[in-house]
């Protein structure tokens, strides 16, 4: 089975920064890799599919690149509500790997 | 409006089922399928498994194959996740979501989750 890793764990920053958050899978898997953000006691919202692409409705600040083991989710200039846990997630015929996800904290 | 609506909390003896439903409404329910993800209280994402809704065949990740059945009434556009011989770390919160093609089979939309505790 294919394992995602998420990094780092946690991280805290300004609003106005640029965060970034990494995914490597353990093996190649094109690009075949969602991210969601979650908030608190909510569901997770899809933010980027195909690595690339942005989710209808979701702001441009957030951008996803990559392809093959290693993808990066970027926050451009973060917000005060951007503060959730990101979770990186593979599709492979009709089965999901997530993540451990990142939690973004604002400083 | 597309909404995946869930039944309410449960509070479940160790050993016992628990029968979530998730109930689809504003869009064509044979045309995307339906995952089920749990979450563990502080912890990640975990994938249970997924449902052709078109055909009712079933995906489950292996961690769930022997205690958990996936199912739909096409009728009542609902799917349903059944989770057989309970155990304490079965305390999670449990969502639906809907697999959707046009994203990349990303889940698009998820239900506003249920929360099952397992106590004695």
């Amino acid at each position: 089975d294919i394992q995602m890793t998420q990094s780092p764990s946690t991280l805290s920053a300004f609003v106005g920064d640029r965060v970034t958050i990494t995914c490597r899978a353990s093996q190649a898997i094109s690009t075949w890799v969602a991210w969601y953000q979650q908030k608190p006691g909510k569901a997770p919202k899809l933010l980027i599919h195909k690595a690339v692409n942005l989710e209808s409705g979701v702001p441009s600040r957030f951008n996803g690149s990559g392809s093959g083991t290693e993808f990066t989710l970027t926050i451009s200039r973060l917000l005060p509500d951007d503060s959730a846990s990101y979770y990186c997630q593979h599709y492979s015929n009709y089965a999901w790997t997530f993540g451990p996800g990142t939690k973004v904290e604002i400083k | 409006q597309v909404q995946l609506v869930q039944s309410g909390a449960e509070v479940k003896k160790p050993g016992a089922s628990v029968k979530v439903s998730c109930k689809t409404s504003g869009y064509s329910f044979k045309t995307f399928g339906i995952s089920w993800v749990r979450q563990a209280p502080g912890q990640g994402l975990e994938w249970m498994g997924w449902i052709n809704t078109y055909n009712g065949r079933p995906n489950y990740a292996h961690k769930f194959r022997d205690r958990v059945t996936l199912t739909t009434d096409t009728s009542t556009f609902t799917a349903y996740v059944e989770i057989r011989s309970l155990k304490f770390d079965d305390t999670a919160t449990y969502f639906c979501a809907r697999e959707s093609p046009r994203s990349s089979y990303g889940m698009d939309v998820w239900g506003q989750g249920t929360t099952v505790f397992v106590s004695s």
